[in-house]
């Protein structure tokens, strides 16, 4: 079945950091894949997606490139700031559901 | 725009109770999924409902179930609690292929 698998936390940066946060993902199809990010006690927010194999999601300094061959979706950000503070999920979709990590807790000290 | 909104915020209930919880979508979008995200975990889906249907289901037990209405809004509802149903039980909407956007999510707290 589909699965996705993240790298586990906390992983812990100062601010101005280089960010990579691994994701690889298990499909019988061909998702879109997702990164979504959790602050604490609310929902989840899109952060950004990618559709089909070699695209590349961005959003808010934030990128992530669908690639097929290695089945991986990692999370990339130059600096990050301490509001960058939260849990990230990847996540695999087709139109009827989403397919989630279990999160990866991300902490920014200044 | 409002997007997804979700009631009560909060909730606590006792085992073997029943519980509704209730979505109401973006607006423009006519798909519901339900997701059940225990603490330190990823969502979990539940079920989706599209023209007052359910499409698609997960891997849940039938004490869960759904409704969706005419206005595209819905409901969960649970019966029998366990202890283990507490989590956060968040409500995503869409529109055909399109991304699904989050609600903030009702916690369920079973005693």
């Amino acid at each position: 079945g589909d699965s996705v698998t993240q790298m586990e936390g906390p992983v812990t940066l100062s601010e101005e950091a280089f960010l990579t946060i691994n994701c690889t993902y298990t499909a019988t199809g061909y998702p879109s894949l997702f990164w979504y990010v959790q602050y604490p006690g609310e929902g989840l927010q899109l952060l950004l997606k990618a559709t089909k194999a070699d695209d590349k999601g961005s959003n808010k300094g934030f990128e992530a490139t669908y690639r097929k061959e290695t089945t991986s979706f990692h999370l990339e950000k130059g600096s990050v700031q301490v509001s960058d503070s939260a849990v990230y999920f990847c996540a695999l979709g087709y139109t009827d559901k989403l397919i989630f990590g279990t999160g990866t807790r991300l902490q920014v000290f200044p | 725009d409002a997007g997804v909104t979700q009631s009560p915020t909060h909730l606590i209930k006792t085992r073997g109770q029943q519980v509704t919880l209730r979505c109401s979508p973006k607006s423009g979008h006519d798909t519901v999924s339900w997701y059940q995200q225990a603490l330190g975990q990823g969502p979990q889906f539940i079920f989706q409902y599209y023209e007052e249907e359910e499409r698609q289901r997960g891997n849940f037990p039938d004490r869960f179930s759904g409704h969706q209405f005419p206005n595209y809004s819905s409901e969960l509802n649970v019966n029998a609690l366990l202890l283990g149903d507490s989590a956060l039980y968040l409500c995503a909407s869409s529109s055909g292929v399109e991304t699904q956007y989050f609600g903030p999510g009702t916690r369920l707290l079973v005693l």
